[in-house]
């Protein structure tokens, strides 16, 4: 079955203690993007990966970072987690660039306190 | 930086009534997708339109791409519980991997 799969799904963590939220996709799909969205907000992307080792920034990435060492796999991490970090987060994946059809994972909430 | 607009927010219809999210952007697009979110879940894809006045239909629901590309709606004849959700347009950006959506149109179906 085609899927995007995160974990962990929920998440509490206190200020300060690096976290990483993993992404893999089984559909050996070019890209692959984080989001997060809170509400009122939409979804606001925050790095998005073109291929393995080509990543870059997307509209809000202060705070995380990103690797893509592996086609499959791209995950996102805190480094040092902050209140305003509390959020839902979102990997997603597509075959080809932002204007093909995007395959969410389940998501990821995020408490940070 | 390119921006997508979606009104109304919310929208609270009595089962049977139409609906229509309107979604506008401050760039001209390439294409436009939709996705639907239901309470709980992921963004789940619907449609993608690219050509200029495009009008795709997906049974009740009817998607439009405006002439410009700069706009686009999605109307939903005869609502059903089955439709509550969250429905976001997006677009993409000027580099390849970028997309933005908008944010949103809540929809919630009263029986």
């Amino acid at each position: 079955e085609a899927q995007v799969t995160q974990n962990p799904r929920y998440l509490i963590t206190v200020t300060g203690k690096k976290l990483t939220v993993t992404c893999s996709q089984n559909m050996n799909h070019e890209y692959m993007s984080w989001y997060r969205q809170d509400p009122g907000l939409g979804l606001r992307q925050i790095y998005y990966s073109m291929n393995v080792e080509v990543t870059d920034k997307g509209d809000v990435p202060e705070g995380y970072k990103v690797s893509r060492k592996e086609k499959r796999n791209f995950p996102l991490i805190l480094e040092s987690p902050s209140p305003n970090q509390t959020s839902l987060y979102f990997c997603a994946s597509s075959e080809g660039p932002a204007g093909e059809q995007q395959y969410f994972g389940p998501g990821t909430r995020l408490t940070v306190t | 930086g390119q921006q997508v607009m979606q009104i109304p927010q919310y929208q609270h219809v009595q089962e049977g009534e139409d609906f229509t999210t309107y979604c506008n952007s401050s760039t001209t697009l390439s294409n436009i997708q939709w996705y639907k979110q239901r309470p709980g879940g992921h963004p789940v894809f619907l449609i993608q339109l690219v050509k200029s006045g495009e009008v795709k239909k997906q049974k009740r629901l009817t998607f439009q791409f405006g002439e410009a590309k700069k706009n686009s709606s999605l109307h939903i004849t005869a609502t059903q519980t089955t439709d509550v959700g969250t429905y976001f347009c997006a677009g993409p950006g000027t580099n390849a991997g970028k997309s933005t959506f908008g944010d949103g149109t809540t929809l919630t179906v009263k029986p």
